[in-house]
């Protein structure tokens, strides 16, 4: 899980709550993104950000938040408007070197639950 | 289109035997290839990745992956499957320019004694 946190690992929701998952990188990455993972799926891209003050939308980002005010961190808001919020989430960071996207390393994720 | 396809959801092989996983990909210009492995309730670790040079990658856990060009396939091995290899394992790819990664579904592999 190298140098990245997420905090917390398992975290319960009560229907019309916010609720904002915590991702921490120490290598020094320019770059950050948030997944969704749903049992038996693959990996699906909610936000991403190459710098600090800017982010993109991914393939899923209706439901969701983010900032990006310091390099270092790039938390994720889940919120009321995302009706089926119940999934692992995956924080991944990674550096850009000549024009692509290097290696992307994960935290060990965090499980949000719907109550 | 960019896109990564693991066209096997499951993949099953008796420990000490070769594994094969497969992974094809469709995206314009040089890729950067990477395969990742998935433990339960774990994040990805990252196995091994090809950007350019030798076709034969060697990385992590005694794996290695073969580039294949003209093929645009990016199959992972082990000569020797071991029990602890048993995860998902998955397949990624980057363009040029591009800003992110694109995943495909992911390869369950089970290894049985």
């Amino acid at each position: 899980d190298g140098g990245i946190t997420q905090s917390p690992k398992y975290l319960f929701r009560k229907e019309g709550q916010n609720v904002t998952l915590s991702c921490e990188q120490n290598l020094n990455h320019d770059a950050m993104y948030w997944y969704r993972q749903d049992p038996g799926q693959g990996l699906r891209l909610i936000y991403y950000s190459q710098i600090v003050n800017d982010f993109q939308k991914g393939d899923i980002a209706e439901g969701y938040s983010v900032s990006r005010e310091k390099k270092e961190s790039f938390p994720l808001t889940v919120t009321s408007a995302q009706k089926n919020p119940t999934a692992f989430y995956l924080c991944a960071s990674s550096i850009k070197t000549s024009g692509h996207t290097d290696t992307q390393y994960f935290g060990p994720g965090t499980r949000l639950t719907v109550l | 289109a960019q896109s990564v396809a693991q066209p096997e959801d499951q993949v099953n092989v008796a420990e000490g035997n070769p594994l094969t996983v497969k992974c094809t990909y469709s995206v314009s210009g040089n890729p950067y290839l990477f395969w990742y492995v998935q433990y339960p309730n774990r994040g990805l670790q990252f196995l091994l990745k090809y950007i350019t040079g030798d076709n034969l990658v060697k990385g992590s856990y005694g794996f290695e992956a073969e580039f294949n060009k003209s093929q645009t396939s990016f199959h992972l091995k082990k000569p020797s499957a071991l029990v602890s290899d048993s995860a998902l394992y998955f397949c990624a790819v980057n363009g040029y320019n591009f800003n992110k990664f694109y995943f495909g579904s992911g390869t369950k592999l089970n290894v049985k004694p």
